[in-house]
């Protein structure tokens, strides 16, 4: 079964720009990239969802190169509140897509 | 917005005991999701629903059961609850494909 790998942990500062990047070297055709951001005690959020290329949101990027096996989230001027676990999912398992398996996520800490 | 509603934030349970939780969702969706979260391990898939009545197993099963006997609900069951499901739950929904999951607010189970 085909995994994502995430940086454990990251550190930034506030205002800077943070990219964070996901490996997902055995992607399917029909698989598609999603990111979560998770705050202590509540559930994942969805950021965002790309298949290639670029795609952007009021929130973040996302950039994807043309042989999707890895991914990159861009958050521009992160801020104290960006404090968070962000997971990258990518569509696993069955043909269905239904049955998807979340990586470790990456911890990101913005200090002032 | 998709609402995914957890009946409790915080629950104590004794060892033994029969546990029952409960997720309910707005948006007719067809999937819903049980993963349970713990530190350092990330998200685990427990058991997934592509429909009413239908369940499959996710990574890990073992000690728990599901039920989904109407679209919108979807509950998680301990039959004997043991020290090791202390655990954060997170129920999820999700319409198909590849679309986004939206998660509800988890819930914070300990056996003692």
């Amino acid at each position: 079964l085909a995994k994502t790998t995430q940086p454990i942990s990251m550190d930034s500062y506030e205002g800077q720009e943070v990219n964070i990047t996901c490996s997902h070297n055995n992607i399917a055709t029909n698989d598609y990239i999603t990111w979560y951001q998770q705050f202590p005690s509540q559930g994942p959020r969805f950021i965002i969802q790309g298949y290639k290329t670029k795609v952007t949101n009021e929130v973040a990027s996302l950039f994807i190169p043309a042989d999707r096996k890895s991914s990159t989230l861009s958050l521009p001027r992160v801020s104290l509140s960006d404090t968070a676990v962000y997971y990258c999912l990518v569509a696993l398992g069955n043909g269905a897509g239904n049955m998807l398996t979340f990586g470790g996520g990456t911890r990101l800490m913005v200090k002032p | 917005d998709v609402k995914v509603t957890q009946s409790s934030r915080y629950l104590v349970k004794r060892t033994g005991e029969k546990v029952f939780l409960e997720c309910v969702q707005d948006m007719d969706h067809e999937n819903m999701f049980w993963y349970r979260q713990d530190p350092g391990l990330g998200l685990r898939l427990i058991y997934f629903s592509y429909d009413v009545k239908m369940k499959e197993k996710g990574d890990i099963p073992e000690g728990y059961s599901v039920s989904r006997e109407k679209k919108e609900r979807f509950s998680l069951i301990l039959e004997s609850a043991s020290t090791n499901q202390t655990s954060m739950y997170l129920c999820a929904s999700r319409y198909g494909g590849n679309y986004g999951y939206t998660f509800g607010s988890g819930t914070r189970l300990t056996v003692v």
